[in-house]
């Protein structure tokens, strides 16, 4: 079972290339999210979806797109990217809904993205 | 909008003591409370959650958390370290299994 994978694990860019960061769950978790972590401010949401065709945005969701063509992928587009993406992004994906196994979010492995 | 705050940037405690982290919420209404555990250089893992019932839940590795829903509170707890617990651990909010919204971090260094 390999739960929440993300590519690539390393990312370098220069100033105003575009990326995609991928994530995919197996799980088939309604959930997904994307998030970014920088020193001293924890996980700060970018943009999330609730499911296949439903994405909304987040608390920082500017300098990025996303997708969720399916429930098992949830990819994040950088389309034009600045230093201030250098962070490490995490995707994670969670079931829905009342009762005890829902409600769980798992955290894939983290993309370390520099932005050059 | 939700917030969470988390009461200490960095604890640096020595082996065998007690730890408390504190973290509260802003949320009124129906939440699932959550910490998560993040080794360095791994991801995210779930310690322990509270969704319902005993304010008082036990995680892994011998956390516990208290959820005191007048505080808004629901604080971390472990009665004797390790340096195996030295991490960063996050609190997190959440409705329903979604909007989750996480606390700034508490880095915790345990020293042998």
């Amino acid at each position: 079972n390999a739960g929440v994978t993300q590519t690539p694990k390393f990312q370098v860019l220069k100033t105003g290339q575009s990326m995609t960061l991928q994530c995919a769950q197996d799980m088939n978790h309604e959930y997904m999210s994307w998030y970014r972590q920088d020193p001293g401010m924890g996980l700060r949401l970018i943009h999330y979806s609730v499911g296949a065709g439903i994405t909304d945005q987040g608390e920082v969701p500017n300098g990025y797109n996303v997708s969720r063509s399916t429930t098992e992928d949830f990819p994040l587009r950088l389309l034009s990217a600045a230093p201030s993406q250098t962070s490490v992004y995490f995707c994670a994906s969670s079931d829905t809904g009342t009762g005890l196994a829902k409600n769980i979010q798992y955290f894939g492995a983290g993309t370390r993205l520099s932005v050059l | 909008a939700q917030s969470v705050s988390q009461h200490n940037h960095h604890v640096i405690l020595s082996e065998a003591a007690s730890l408390e982290l504190g973290c509260n919420y802003s949320y009124g209404g129906t939440v699932n409370l959550f910490w998560y555990v993040q080794y360095p250089g791994q991801h995210l893992q779930l310690l322990l959650k509270y969704f319902s019932g005993d304010p008082l839940v036990k995680g892994i590795k011998g956390f516990e958390a208290e959820f005191i829903k007048s505080k808004f509170s629901f604080n971390l707890r472990k009665p004797s370290v390790q340096w195996s617990d030295t991490a960063e651990y996050f609190c997190a909010v959440s409705r329903y299994g979604q909007n989750f919204v996480f606390g700034p971090g508490t880095r915790l260094s345990v020293l042998p």
